[in-house]
């Protein structure tokens, strides 16, 4: 079982909708929780970290974590052809390294 | 400059040759980290350092890599015998601390290439 896990996609959603965005992960004392995002041929950057059960707002972006059930999710609303990128969960494991997922490339249609 | 560097951005080496990576991460920053990055996947965890000391270098495929940060700022990342299975971007990260560090800043970084 991979640390972290998620949906490669491609996830198509057209623009001005919300595009929801999930992950899974192995290690229950996790304790921080972020999405991050990358545009092709670029380098991560951090939109959202999460580090308490329920939901954080940040702009047009949403968080949610569920540590019972070990899954994150990052809900995008209004979404614009910008958002079009892959989204990588990470994990602060239980050892302080950060583990990443293989990212879900998201595609928004205008 | 103000971000995280990294040199060389491409490298292009023979199967069987030495290659050293490096990382200059942002003034102040006392955790770094080294992440390999292949089409289409995440960057998959290699080594971090907190201060001087490789803190975690479990992710290190084999003893080929080798990571070393002497004086807690500049670190290389150094593989011996490249196979072609090490072709990668090679992505350094650092940040203010290890532990719920909030945000990892990554340079731009270095494709490795081995031919």
């Amino acid at each position: 079982q991979k640390e972290v896990e998620q949906n490669s996609g491609p996830l198509s959603v057209p623009e001005g909708a919300i595009a929801s965005l999930n992950c899974t992960y192995s290690d229950r004392v996790s304790q921080s929780f972020f999405w991050y995002r990358q545009y092709s041929g670029k380098s991560p950057e951090l939109i959202m970290s999460i580090y308490s059960n329920g939901d954080k707002e940040d702009g047009r972006f949403t968080a949610q974590l569920n540590k019972a059930s070990q899954y994150v999710s990052l809900l995008i609303r209004d979404s614009q052809p910008s958002d079009s990128a892959t989204y990588l969960c990470a994990v602060d494991s239980s050892a302080s390294k950060i583990i990443f997922g293989s990212g879900t490339r998201l595609s928004i249609r205008p | 400059g103000a971000g995280v560097s990294q040199t060389p951005s491409n490298k292009v080496t023979e199967k069987g040759k030495y290659v050293e990576l490096r990382c200059d991460p942002i003034s102040g920053h006392t955790a770094l980290y080294w992440y390999r990055q292949s089409l289409g996947q995440g960057p998959e965890f290699l080594i971090y350092f907190q201060g001087t000391g490789a803190a975690d270098d479990s992710g290190l495929p084999n003893d080929r890599f080798f990571a070393v940060r002497p004086e807690g700022s500049v670190s290389t990342l150094k593989i011996q015998r490249t196979e072609r299975g090490d072709s990668a971007v090679y992505l350094c990260a650092s940040s203010l601390r290890a532990t719920n560090t909030g945000e990892l800043f990554f340079g731009e970084g270095s494709r490795l290439t081995v031919l």
